[in-house]
């Protein structure tokens, strides 16, 4: 089935570790989307990328990185330097050229990180 | 920049009822605009969108929204509440011109009781 796939579903990171959070679509998607989801805020935006190989800072993109070697692919790493990285995690992917946001978004099922 | 607001934390409704989720939006120019759903620990699943057109716009599992420009306003509807219908619901907006990041809203629980 065509879809977004995020892995995985539940991780646990240790302080001063750092993490990558996978996310996989096939649905031939250019642009590809991380947010983050606390309760009470709704979703920010971490990073997105148009393009492969082109990744632009969101809105909360300090503490983390991103890489879009392939079109498939999104990994989101949570580096030591995210003070507060316990959330839940979500991929997001779209497609089209240009004006690509007048499509709507598809998104993984997403993964929840707990700093232990 | 642009902004949604959700003025509801909760919204309840009985089995059979009409259900309203508000939203209200603040974006330079016109607006795109979108409901998402999201059950509990999982992805947000895609409703309707306005993009141009009819005002009124119509969706999966019943539900529909009505785009009103001068009240930048975009209500979620459904003429007939089910239990199923309990989750988190997003509004979200982003303008028409060029890439801009699309902004959600905090979200609105609806919760549907027997």
């Amino acid at each position: 089935d065509g879809g977004i796939t995020q892995s995985p579903k539940y991780l646990f990171r240790k302080e001063g570790q750092n993490v990558t959070l996978s996310c996989e679509q096939n649905l031939n998607h250019d642009a590809m989307y991380w947010y983050r989801q606390d309760p009470g805020q709704g979703l920010r935006l971490i990073y997105y990328s148009q393009i492969v190989n082109d990744f632009q800072k969101g809105d909360i993109a300090e503490g983390y990185s991103v890489s879009r070697e392939k079109k498939e692919s999104f990994p989101l790493t949570v580096t030591s330097a995210q003070k507060n990285p316990t959330a839940f995690y979500l991929c997001a992917s779209s497609t089209g050229q240009g004006r690509f946001l007048n499509t709507e978004a598809f998104f993984g099922q997403g993964t929840r990180l707990t700093v232990v | 920049a642009q902004s949604v607001a959700q003025p509801e934390d909760q919204v309840n409704v009985a089995e059979g009822n009409p259900l309203t989720v508000k939203c209200t939006y603040s974006v330079s120019g016109n607006p795109y605009l979108f409901w998402y759903v999201q059950y509990p620990n999982r992805g947000l699943q895609f409703l309707l969108k306005y993009i141009t057109g009819d005002n009124l716009v119509k969706g999966s599992y019943g539900f529909e929204a009505e785009f009103n420009k001068s009240q930048t306003s975009f209500h979620l509807k459904k003429p007939s509440a089910l239990v199923s219908d309990s989750a988190l619901y997003f509004c979200a907006v982003s303008p028409n011109t060029g890439f801009q990041k699309l902004v959600f809203g905090t979200g609105t629980r609806l919760l549907v009781s027997p």
